[in-house]
């Protein structure tokens, strides 16, 4: 059981926007800087967003997160079949003292 | 370009240990956090231990106590000391750095814990 929540699948049509939630607590998201990585099926993680809602160069703009008290979102919009892949949110857990993942969502595009 | 490269995989019975390594180029080393995340086949990512530049370290409960993080930045590499392997500990072993963010990981070294 992670302590970040993700919903284990989302899906969406070619161009559509789909959201992806990330559920914590005040110890991690209620606290800290959400991260969200993309992972392709044997590949390492690939970096989406740092410090909630910032890109890093080279990460699109229809690429965007947002986070709300305890809890983070990743939006994709304009999908697209390259999207197809494994999301993960991530932030650092204070009673913990660890990084913690969720436990990843796959994105399907149909 | 950042580029890590992670060795020390392989075979290993329950019980037992592995040194898993993590060489890094293409930045200064000792002024980047580095961690090892882990990934057992079909499953999600698990952070397992970081140190800071300071050589302060950090680890997962799952870990704490059988694996141990150290880093030679003289060497620019950093490693993971693994005893008292368990089944539960078979996974593929990332290291990780960055800024602010990971972006920059290795291609991951396979680690298997089975007799």
């Amino acid at each position: 059981q992670s302590v970040l929540t993700q919903p284990p699948s989302a899906s969406g049509t070619p161009g559509q926007r789909v959201s992806i939630s990330c559920s914590g607590s005040s110890s991690n998201i209620g606290s800290h800087y959400v991260f969200w990585y993309q992972q392709l099926p044997g590949t390492a993680p690939k970096p989406l967003v740092y410090n909630n809602n910032q890109r890093p160069s080279g990460v699109p703009d229809r690429v965007s997160g947002s986070k709300s008290g305890t809890s983070a979102s990743l939006a994709i919009s304009g999908l697209r079949s390259e999207d197809e892949a494994d999301y993960y949110c991530s932030s650092w857990d204070d009673s913990l003292r660890a990084w913690v993942f969720g436990g990843g969502t796959k994105l399907t595009v149909l | 370009e950042v580029h890590l490269v992670e060795s020390g995989g392989g075979l290993v019975q329950p019980g037992g240990s592995l040194r898993l390594s993590c060489a890094a180029s293409g930045f200064t080393f000792s002024t980047y956090d580095m961690h090892w995340v882990r990934q057992a086949a079909g499953k999600g990512l698990e952070w397992v231990s970081g140190i800071s530049t300071a050589g302060h370290t950090y680890y997962a409960d799952s870990v704490k106590g059988r694996f141990t993080i150290s880093r030679e930045n003289a060497k620019n590499s950093f490693y993971l000391q693994m005893n008292s392997l368990r089944a539960g500990d078979t996974a593929v072993y990332y290291c990780a750095t960055g800024l602010d963010i990971w972006d920059s990981w290795g291609q991951g070294t396979l680690v298997t814990v089975s007799s």
